[in-house]
């Protein structure tokens, strides 16, 4: 069935470097994919979305790339700040407009002084 | 402007019991999305509701069900509580066919002992 999956549950940087996050996804048909970022105690918060007809989406600070060959997404964070420190998750829309997100597992990601 | 706004924020049930969980959206969406999140999982979608009918459905058995109210406003129930029904439940809304980002709500945390 489909699934989003992430390749490291855990990843820590050093305050200032760019950090990437990577993710896998199996349904070649999707159409949309979202990051969003968790902090403790809180919901998910959007970050950056991207269309299956794009392969490269920039931020402020963050950029998402797709390679739909691979079936792979990225989040590249730049300048990693503290407050960067949070579960990453990608999601996919399986069908446009549906708003019905499959999500992945999720990457912690934590910031070194 | 006030956000997605849920409660409680925390309870505790026993097995065997009923739970209702309710969702204010942020303010002008139409729709509202539930989603199931687990300790250290991804969250998992449930149902979505517009215009005060279930829209689409995740795969959660019938013990879970919904009411969305002409205000837009939204409840989660859950009968026959199992200890496997213990995680966060986020609630999201959105405006209904724009997959855009989804506004989480920050979660009410169910303990089923």
């Amino acid at each position: 069935g489909e699934s989003v999956g992430l390749h490291l549950p855990t990843l820590s940087v050093q305050e200032g470097d760019n950090s990437i996050i990577n993710c896998a996804y199996s349904n070649s048909a999707s159409d949309y994919f979202i990051w969003y970022k968790q902090e403790s105690g809180k919901g998910p918060q959007f970050i950056i979305d991207i269309r299956s007809n794009m392969d490269k989406r920039q931020g402020q600070r963050v950029t998402v790339l797709l390679n739909k060959t691979v079936k792979h997404l990225s989040l590249q964070i730049a300048a990693t700040q503290p407050g960067d420190s949070a579960v990453y998750f990608c999601a996919e829309d399986l069908i446009q407009g549906a708003q019905k997100l499959v999500f992945g597992q999720g990457t912690r990601l934590t910031i070194n002084p | 402007d006030a956000g997605v706004t849920q409660s409680p924020t925390h309870l505790i049930k026993t097995r065997g019991q009923q739970v209702t969980l309710r969702c204010s959206p942020k303010s002008g969406h139409d729709t509202v999305s539930w989603y199931q999140q687990a300790l250290g999982q991804g969250p998992q979608f449930i149902f979505q509701y517009y215009e005060e009918e279930e829209r689409q459905r995740g795969n959660f058995p019938d013990r879970f069900s919904g009411h969305q109210f002409p205000n837009y406003s939204s409840e989660l129930n859950v009968n026959a509580l199992l200890l496997g029904d213990s995680a966060l439940y986020l609630c999201a809304s959105s405006f209904q066919g724009r997959t855009g980002e989804l506004f989480f709500g920050e979660g009410s945390r169910l303990t089923v002992l």
